[in-house]
Formats: structure tokens, C-alpha cells, sequence
């Protein structure tokens, strides 16, 4: 079955400090991967997307994330942390069977020290 | 950039009653779905809709639920008959096709009281 998961229910990290978040799927195919981030009371916005190709993905607001195959997983990761980061962060895979959706993972929760 | 919007921002509904989420999804998208976040847990799957219909519903969309794009703009969520379990965040997605994004509303707090 598909699943995605997120190790970490919550982080904190200094601003300025680099930061990496873990993201493990379980897919058969070669999955799309992507990045959401919440930030409290608001929607599910897109911070990047893995189709094909270039396994190291840049995304909005500094992000990158990288697909590794062979360890099944899709870190986000970024080099320097700022205060608006702080959020919940959601891993998701699309799933092609039945119909297209998304399998969340449930998040990771990410506080910013001044 | 177009947007996926949902109304009412926050719903307090009395246990027992029906209440209709709305969506306006993206106007040229043709899949459209309804997710749920119960506060503190993960994003979940509820059902996905395409050409007027129901693809795929998870064991969560019971009878209790209901999705319909009554015109060209709209799509919505009927919860019949709330239970307190019901409180939820539920937000509304769509995209164009299989390898574009979802995109994600701000979501409907709905509390069942």
C-alpha cells in the first residue's frame, strides 16, 4: 500500500540555521513527490514538485528538495532558516491507482528560534 | 495566479444538522476532490471528482457524504446528519490534469457542536 512518512512531528531550529526535513514514501512506481507547507489557519500551499528528471527539485522560498530512490525518500531541505518559516510541512505522494490523488504524510512541525 | 476558494472560512454547526461546503475551483481544471485534516493529524483523502462524477471515495466518504458541481463554477460538500467527529478542516483541491499540482484552498474549519 502506498504510504508517506514524516519521522519528525516536530523540529526546532535557529534562524539563520540550515535545515532538513524527512520525507520516506512507499510506492511501487516511480511516484511524484511534493512539498506543501501550512502555515497556522491557512491552506496547503505548494513549495515544489518532483515528476521526472533532475532528482534535485528547487522550489519557492529557498526550498530544494531531493529524490533518492534508492532510500525511498524526498528531503526538503534549506540552507538558512527565517522566522516566517515556522509552519507545518507536508510530504505528499501522487498516487496513480484508483484514481490521481495525494497520500499525506502527517507533518512536521517546524519552529524557528530567534 | 488563479485560485481554489472555499466559503464560509468557518462553519459552527449544531450536531445532527447538514451543512454544504463550497468550493470555486480553478476555472479550466477538470479534477476536483475534497480532502479533510482533523486537527493535529494528517491530511486525508475523501473523494475526487471528474466528468460529473465520483472517481475514487475513501472509506472515510460514507453515506453521510455527498460532493455535486450543481453549475459550471461550483462544487460542493454535503455533510448530512454532523457528528461531533465531524469537526475537521476540510479543504478543496483541483487541477487540469494528472501531471500538474493540486492546488489547495484555504480550507472550512467546521466545528460540530
Amino acid at each position: 500500500a502506498q504510504s508517506v512518512t514524516q519521522p519528525d512531528i516536530h523540529i526546532t531550529v535557529s534562524e539563520g540555521a540550515s535545515l532538513e526535513l524527512r520525507c520516506n514514501y512507499s510506492y511501487g512506481a516511480t511516484p511524484y513527490l511534493f512539498w506543501y507547507v501550512q502555515s497556522p489557519g491557512q491552506g496547503l500551499q505548494l513549495l515544489l514538485k518532483y515528476f521526472s528528471g533532475d532528482t534535485l527539485v528547487q522550489g519557492i522560498k529557498g526550498f530544494e528538495a531531493e529524490f533518492k530512490r534508492s532510500q525511498s525518500s524526498f528531503n526538503l531541505r534549506k540552507p538558512s532558516v527565517h522566522w516566517s518559516d515556522a509552519a507545518e510541512y507536508f510530504c505528499a505522494v501522487g498516487a496513480t491507482s484508483g484514481t490521481y490523488k495525494y497520500i499525506f504524510g502527517t507533518g512536521t512541525r517546524l519552529k524557528v528560534l530567534a | 495566479e488563479p485560485e481554489v476558494t472555499q466559503t464560509p472560512s468557518h462553519q459552527v454547526t449544531q450536531m445532527g444538522q447538514e451543512v454544504i461546503l463550497r468550493c470555486v475551483p480553478i476555472s479550466n481544471h477538470l479534477y476536483f476532490y475534497w480532502y479533510r485534516q482533523i486537527l493535529g493529524q494528517k491530511v486525508e483523502f475523501l473523494v475526487s471528482f471528474y466528468n460529473n462524477e465520483i472517481s475514487e471515495k475513501s472509506e472515510i466518504f460514507d453515506d453521510q457524504f455527498s460532493v455535486e458541481r450543481p453549475d459550471g463554477s461550483n462544487f460542493t460538500l454535503k455533510i448530512r446528519s454532523t457528528k461531533l467527529e465531524d469537526s475537521a478542516m476540510y479543504f478543496c483541491a483541483s487541477t487540469d490534469d494528472m501531471d500538474s499540482p493540486l492546488h489547495f484552498g484555504n480550507g472550512t474549519r467546521l466545528t460540530v457542536t
